[in-house]
């Protein structure tokens, strides 16, 4: 079985640009959620896909984006980047509709982004 | 909406002993799910116990066992025989029928030797 996995690990980009995240899920699932998480904070919802729709949003602006693929995997886009957005860039797959254990949430090792 | 509380930033405990952290939380939901998670230094975040709100039955899984008082809106996570590499930091989440996760803001643990 092979676990969630995201690229790059590090990114360095600035203030202005665009990037792109991206995640694979676990084999066997079909949600991707991706979490935000400032240094010593727990991380916060950005949003939710399943069956390649978003499914849920939480507090972010409209200039985080993302997609799922037939193959649930995702990819999570944000334009103008600002110094607040870095972060530690968290996804993690489930499999909704699986019922109890088989939804929870595994995570990957996560995506440092630095915005200078 | 949902709101995860814990109230210890940092805790520490001597190898081999038994130590508690606690994690509170608000919801006017009666069907949800509790999870601890542990993250170490890699920043992988890794999952540690779950707990069904409707199970009355508190979560064992090793080492790792929780003391879940639903009206109180109470979930704490016991670790027995406390070992190096479990030093971390620890996160309480709550999951609602919608299926996102509600982090507190962790509990840092040191395990000393």
């Amino acid at each position: 079985e092979t676990g969630v996995t995201q690229s790059p690990t590090h990114l360095i980009k600035t203030r202005g640009q665009q990037v792109t995240l991206r995640c694979s899920s676990q084999s066997g699932h079909n949600t991707v959620s991706w979490y935000q998480q400032a240094l010593g904070q727990g991380p916060q919802f950005i949003f939710q896909y399943y069956r390649e729709e978003e499914n849920g949003r939480g507090n972010f602006p409209p200039r985080f984006s993302g997609l799922q693929f037939p193959n649930y995997s995702s990819e999570l886009n944000v334009n103008a980047l600002e110094l607040d957005d870095s972060a530690l860039y968290l996804c993690a797959s489930s499999l909704v509709g699986g019922g109890g254990s088989q939804e929870t949430q595994y995570f990957g090792p996560g995506t440092r982004l630095l915005v200078l | 909406a949902q709101t995860v509380t814990q109230s210890q930033p940092e805790m520490s405990v001597q190898e081999a002993e038994t130590v508690t952290l606690s994690c509170t939380y608000d919801t006017s939901e009666s069907d949800y799910y509790l999870f601890w998670y542990k993250q170490p230094p890699s920043r992988q975040m890794i999952l540690v116990i779950r707990q069904e709100a409707y199970k009355q039955q508190n979560a064992t899984e090793n080492r790792f066992s929780v003391n879940f008082q639903k009206a109180a809106k109470s979930f704490s996570l016991k670790i027995s025989d406390s070992q190096l590499g479990d030093a971390a930091m620890y996160f309480c989440a709550y999951r609602s029928p919608v299926h996102k996760l509600t982090f507190g803001k962790g509990t840092l643990l040191t395990v000393n030797p």
